[in-house]
C-alpha cells in the first residue's frame, strides 16, 4: 500500500516564525508533489506541484523543496491567515494518495 | 467563471447505492481529467477516483474498488460517481477537483467544487 506521511501532525507558531512541514512517500514519486491548503469552513487549494512550482496568486512565502521520497512544505514568515490544514499528495499515476494532513495554529 | 457545482448527496441506508453528479462550467471539460475527493467528518482528504479526458482510464482507491464507478459525459459537460454497497465508513463529503494540466491524469487538482455530503446510516 502507497503511503504519503506527513509531520508533524499539528504545530503552533508565532506570527512571523518559519514553519515547516515535511511529507514523506513509501515508495519514489520524483517531483510529482503536491500541497494543498485547506482553511476551516474552505475547499483545499493548490499551493505548490511538481514539488516546488508554485501555483498562481499563492504568496511567495510558501515554498516547496524535496524530490524523490522526501518533501518540505516550507512558510517564510507566518501569517495568521495562513492559520490552516495542510496536505501532501502524489500526482505522478495510478492513486492520487494524500497525506494525513498537518494543522498549522497560532501561538 | 470557472465552477464545479456537485449533486446527488444525501442520507442513505448501508448497503444502498447513490450516484453523485458533477456540472463543470467556465472551461473546457473534455480536456481535463477529473477526480473525486472525500473529507469524512473532521478527517483528512482521501483521494476516491479519477478519470482521464475520454473517459478511457480510470483509477480507484483500494476502499472503494469495485463498488464506486467513475464515469463523464462530456456533451454534458458532466462527472459521475456511482456508489453502491455503500458502507457507514463511506459518510463524508465528495468533493469534484479538475486537474491542472491540460490531458494527462498525472496531475494536481487546481479547481475544486463545494462539495456533497453522503451520510451512510440506518
Amino acid at each position: 500500500d502507497f503511503q504519503m506521511t506527513q509531520s508533524p501532525s499539528s504545530l503552533s507558531a508565532s506570527v512571523g516564525d518559519r514553519v515547516t512541514i515535511t511529507c514523506r512517500a513509501s515508495q519514489g514519486i520524483s517531483n510529482n508533489l503536491a500541497w494543498y491548503q485547506q482553511k476551516p469552513g474552505m475547499v483545499p487549494k493548490l499551493l505548490i506541484y511538481a514539488a516546488s512550482t508554485l501555483q498562481s496568486g499563492v504568496p511567495s512565502r510558501f515554498s516547496g523543496s524535496g524530490s524523490g521520497t522526501d518533501f518540505t512544505l516550507t512558510i517564510s514568515s507566518l501569517q495568521p491567515e495562513d492559520v490552516a490544514t495542510y496536505y501532501c499528495q502524489k500526482h505522478n499515476g495510478g492513486p492520487k494518495t494524500f497525506g494525513q494532513g498537518t494543522k498549522v495554529e497560532i501561538k | 467563471e470557472m465552477q464545479l457545482l456537485e449533486s446527488g448527496g444525501g442520507l442513505v441506508q448501508p448497503g444502498g447505492s447513490l450516484r453523485l453528479s458533477c456540472a463543470a462550467s467556465g472551461f473546457t471539460f473534455s480536456n481535463y481529467a477529473m477526480s473525486w475527493v472525500r473529507q469524512a467528518p473532521e478527517k483528512g482528504l482521501e483521494w476516491v477516483s479519477i478519470i482521464s479526458r475520454g473517459g478511457d482510464v480510470t483509477f480507484y482507491a483500494d476502499s472503494v474498488k469495485g463498488r464506486f464507478t467513475i464515469s463523464r459525459d462530456n456533451s454534458k459537460n458532466t462527472l459521475y460517481l456511482q456508489m453502491n454497497s455503500l458502507r457507514a465508513e463511506d459518510t463524508a463529503v465528495y468533493y469534484c477537483a479538475k486537474a491542472l494540466l491540460v490531458g494527462t491524469v498525472p496531475s494536481p487538482f487546481d479547481y475544486w467544487g463545494q462539495g456533497t455530503l453522503v451520510t451512510v446510516s440506518s
